[in-house]
């Protein structure tokens, strides 16, 4: 079956310490995204990909890098300047979005948690 | 400054009633809507949308209307089931070079069996 699979389900976070959230995608999409969403709030922009070896930030970027090797995988690092990293993150995915209206599909998700 | 707006935080309905779920936007640069269903510790899961030429678009039990003038839509769900219970997000698109999907907060809707 084709998806988006994010791992872990749940992570926890040291004080200073860098974690690195996984999504994977086999529906061959080109482009790619992060969100985070807390309680009350809708999804909120980190960054998205619409290429290989391209990414541009988001809406709330800061304390946040990713990267984009492969077509397949877009993980994301949650560094130590991010101050308040719990959150619920969500990767999604959707075919090229420039000039066609295509809805994005959606990973179950990584929750966040710090130490 | 909120673009997608969902006023009503919650919602509970009867089962076999209809629900209706409002989305007010501020961006006049939209031109496609989607509706999001959303479980808990879950994704959320394409709906419905609507492009800004249509004022209707209807699949099955989900019917989501337009209005431009109003900068407003809405979802309804007829009849509305038990499994309906979520969180429904409505967002917005624009059409230029990259098409931000902008989300609303979300609507928790509950139909009581």
């Amino acid at each position: 079956d084709g998806g988006i699979t994010q791992s872990p389900k749940y992570l926890f976070r040291k004080e200073g310490q860098n974690v690195t959230l996984s999504c994977e995608q086999n529906l061959n999409h080109d482009a790619m995204y992060w969100y985070r969403q807390d309680p009350g709030q809708g999804l909120r922009l980190i960054y998205y990909s619409q290429i290989v070896n391209d990414f541009q930030k988001g809406d709330i970027a800061e304390g946040y890098s990713v990267s984009r090797e492969k077509k397949e995988s877009f993980p994301l690092t949650v560094t130590s300047a991010q101050k308040n990293p719990t959150a619920f993150y969500l990767c999604a995915s959707s075919i090229k979005t420039k000039g066609s209206n295509q809805p994005q599909h959606f990973g179950d998700g990584t929750r966040l948690s710090i130490l | 400054d909120q673009q997608v707006k969902q006023n009503s935080p919650s919602l509970s309905v009867q089962e076999g009633r209809i629900s209706i779920l409002n989305c007010d936007y501020t961006n006049s640069m939209f031109d496609y809507f989607l509706w999001y269903k959303k479980y808990p510790a879950e994704g959320p899961t394409f709906l419905i949308s609507i492009s800004s030429i249509k004022d209707k678009n209807e699949d099955g039990r989900f019917t989501v209307f337009l209005n431009k003038s109003a900068k407003h839509l809405s979802l309804h769900i007829v009849p509305s089931q038990p499994g309906d219970s979520a969180v429904y997000f409505c967002a917005g698109k624009g059409k230029t070079s990259y098409d931000k999907v902008i989300f609303g907060p979300g609507t928790s809707l509950s139909v009581i069996p």
